[in-house]
């Protein structure tokens, strides 16, 4: 069956313009998570959504990050008024859900340029 | 808190070697689940294994082979008779029966030369 698809592939943008970056989860899979791979910090939570509970944000670097979830299956992640140390590859990942420690499966990533 | 340390930050080998990437773990948890998973440069981190706290046996999948130790904290992985096309950053992580992120190390570039 098909994985996890994120669009778009690549992004370029401008300090201080805003990004939607989205993902597709695998049919079926009720837990959503989004991570953060860049240089400096390795690969980093950002947030998790399961079923209709409310998201844990934790991970979220600052409030010009948010996401939502529509419908219990595809989910934009949102960067307002980008920054430089945005830059970085942002990837998606769904699991079952069934049990926390369910095997995450990743999109391919979106790699963010902010010139 | 969990941490998950991967010492080796690149290993460069000739093809058919074998090569064993390190990982280190720290929780608190009692029960807990540890991956392997493989970034190649496509970027698509593709997922490897998935072990759990109390089943310590080894394990075999065609060329690669783990082996977890509870006494030592370590679940390492072995490439046997490597190839070109093994050539990618491995990520080992760590996740929490209480919790639902996965903790990554730091990730060990594997590069394959024929």
């Amino acid at each position: 069956g098909a994985g996890v698809s994120q669009s778009p592939s690549n992004k370029v943008t401008e300090k201080g313009k805003d990004v939607e970056l989205r993902c597709d989860p695998i049919s079926g899979h009720t837990a959503l998570y989004w991570y953060r791979q860049s240089l400096g910090q390795g690969l980093e939570f950002l947030i998790y959504f399961q079923g209709n509970s409310a998201p844990d944000k934790s991970g979220l670097p600052s409030d010009r990050f948010s996401a939502e979830r529509t419908g219990g299956s595809v989910s934009t992640l949102t960067i307002q008024r980008t920054q430089q140390e945005d830059s970085a590859v942002y990837l998606c990942a769904s699991s079952l859900g069934a049990v926390t420690t369910d095997t995450q499966y990743f999109g391919p990533g979106t790699r963010l340029t902010v010139l | 808190a969990q941490k998950v340390t991967q010492a080796q930050t690149e290993i460069s080998v000739v093809e058919k070697e074998d090569v064993t990437l390190d990982c280190v773990y720290e929780t608190r948890d009692t029960t807990y689940y540890l991956f392997w998973y493989k970034q190649p440069p496509s970027g698509e981190l593709v997922f490897l294994i998935r072990r759990n706290s109390f089943d310590e046996q080894n394990e075999i999948s065609g060329r690669y082979s783990w082996n977890f130790q509870k006494s030592t904290s370590s679940f390492n992985f072995t490439i046997t008779a490597s190839q070109v096309v093994d050539s990618a950053v491995y990520f080992c992580a760590l996740n929490a029966v209480n919790d639902y992120k996965l903790s990554f190390g730091a990730g060990t570039t594997v590069t394959v030369r024929a």
